[in-house]
């Protein structure tokens, strides 16, 4: 099993520039997140998705958009990318709540840096 | 306003010595969870727990939910054990709230 995976690992855009961060899982799992990691602060919530079709807003949803077309893929977009959105981001994964385990299973991370 | 905090934010050891990292929360949970972030970047799940203790390895978990409070463990330290390690909580509203870590270097 890959586990969850994330593409790309890094990427620089410019200001006002667009682009789509992937996320896949092959564990079946029914929740995605999405999360930024910024330095002296702990891991924030973006959005998240509790199934296939339905999304989320979490703690710093502004200025992302995100789907979740078929379960196993959770895709992060930025319409319009600003320099406050440098950051890192990770993918995560888990079962339900009140499934076998809450355990979550992270991504690699995608390290994006705004101009 | 910080849902979980964790102590100390730094900490260096010498190799073999016995090291505790606390971490503190104010809000209700259905688990708590140890995190393990390499220098690398990434991030694996350690523990989950709901109550009392686990073991694995040379790492001991344990929770005190009258206390809101958990500490992490690691026994006879060793430099590959340093990493960041993060508390998180998590309740069944599908929240998860994280600290902000606790940076160890083991030396040798």
């Amino acid at each position: 099993n890959a586990g969850v995976t994330q593409t790309p690992k890094f990427r620089v855009l410019k200001t006002g520039q667009s682009m789509t961060l992937l996320c896949a899982q092959d564990m079946n799992h029914e929740y995605m997140y999405w999360y930024r990691q910024d330095p002296g602060m702990g891991l924030r919530l973006i959005h998240y998705s509790v199934g296939e079709g339905t999304t989320a807003k979490g703690e710093v949803p502004d200025g992302y958009n995100v789907s979740r077309l078929k379960k196993q893929n959770f895709l992060l977009g930025l319409e319009s990318a600003a320099p406050s959105q440098t950051s890192v981001y990770f993918c995560a994964s888990s079962y339900p709540p009140t499934g076998p385990s809450y355990e979550q299973y992270f991504g690699p991370g995608t390290r994006l840096t705004v101009t | 306003k910080n849902e979980v905090e964790q102590s100390p934010q730094n900490l260096t050891a010498q190799e073999g010595e016995f090291i505790t990292i606390n971490c503190s929360y104010s809000v209700g949970i259905s688990a708590l969870h140890w995190l393990q972030q390499h220098p690398g970047g990434g991030i694996v799940s350690l523990f989950m727990l709901s109550s009392g203790k686990k073991k694995h390895g040379r790492l001991i978990a344990t929770i005190n939910i009258q206390e809101k409070h958990s500490s992490l463990h690691i026994t006879a330290s060793h430099p590959r054990d340093s990493a960041v390690y993060i508390c998180a909580v998590s309740n069944t509203g599908n929240q998860f709230y994280f600290g902000t870590g606790t940076s160890l270097t083991v030396i040798p």
